[in-house]
């Protein structure tokens, strides 16, 4: 069975930072590509940020309201990735979930989610 | 960036009866269109991908079409466990991938 599971997120002041961890078991971790997103309080789901598998070069991209502050990095050892996130703000205040990305490689290179965790609470308040 | 916009808002269907949600996007996204379940206080499921393509164990029930930028999720026949949010995605131009705003789907 496929699982992910976040751990790491609790209460932050602003500025200060947090690692989340993204623990996974059922599948081969390095064959897959990993991504975060995010959801505030009764809102909709936001990308974060998206970490390739080696194979494919491993690299990372950020959503633009992050870029600089966060960095996602990966255990492929340990099946786990993690999101680094410093200098917060109250607007990260979110219920963080990591995914599983499947590649496709159809009519370009795309990739979707089919596995999220259960996701971890970020509050960041004074 | 692509935006995916969903309609309507709120969706009210008596059990047994059929549902229909839309999913609009600003530009092609060929088939690469995702819908997702989201139950309150769980994370979401994926329901469909490639536009149609049921994911592993959803039930037959549920059901994708479209391509380009119009794109439709119908539930056939609704069962109380289907009453949840639902969210169309995009993963055509990526990064970033985009969501649609969300339908709630409630008993009517």
């Amino acid at each position: 069975e496929v699982q992910l599971v976040e751990s790491g997120g609790g209460l932050v002041k602003p500025g200060r930072s947090l690692r989340l961890s993204c623990t996974t078991s059922g599948f081969t971790f390095g064959d897959y590509a990993v991504s975060w997103f995010r959801q505030a309080p009764g809102k909709g789901l936001e990308w974060v940020g998206f970490i390739r598998s080696k194979a494919y070069t491993g690299t990372t991209d950020y959503a633009a309201s992050v870029k600089g502050r966060f960095t996602i990095s990966r255990d492929d050892s340990k099946s786990i990735a993690y999101l680094q996130m410093d200098s917060l703000k109250i607007d990260d205040t979110a219920v963080y979930y990591c995914t599983r990305g499947t590649r496709t490689a159809v009519a370009g290179v795309k990739y979707y989610f089919d596995y999220w965790g259960q996701g971890t609470l970020v509050t960041v308040s004074s | 960036e692509i935006v995916m916009t969903q309609s309507p808002a709120t969706l009210s269907v008596s059990p047994g009866e059929r549902a229909t949600l839309s999913c609009r996007a600003s530009q092609s996204v060929s088939s690469n269109l995702a819908w997702y379940q989201q139950k309150p206080g769980q994370a979401p499921r994926l329901l469909i991908y490639g536009a149609s393509t049921r994911a592993t164990g959803i039930p037959a029930r549920f059901s994708g079409s479209g391509s380009g930028t119009e794109f439709t999720l119908t539930i056939s026949s609704l069962q109380s466990e289907d009453f949840a949010v639902y969210y169309c995605q995009q993963y055509h131009n990526w990064p970033p991938w985009t969501f649609g705003q969300g339908t709630k789907l409630e008993i009517k």
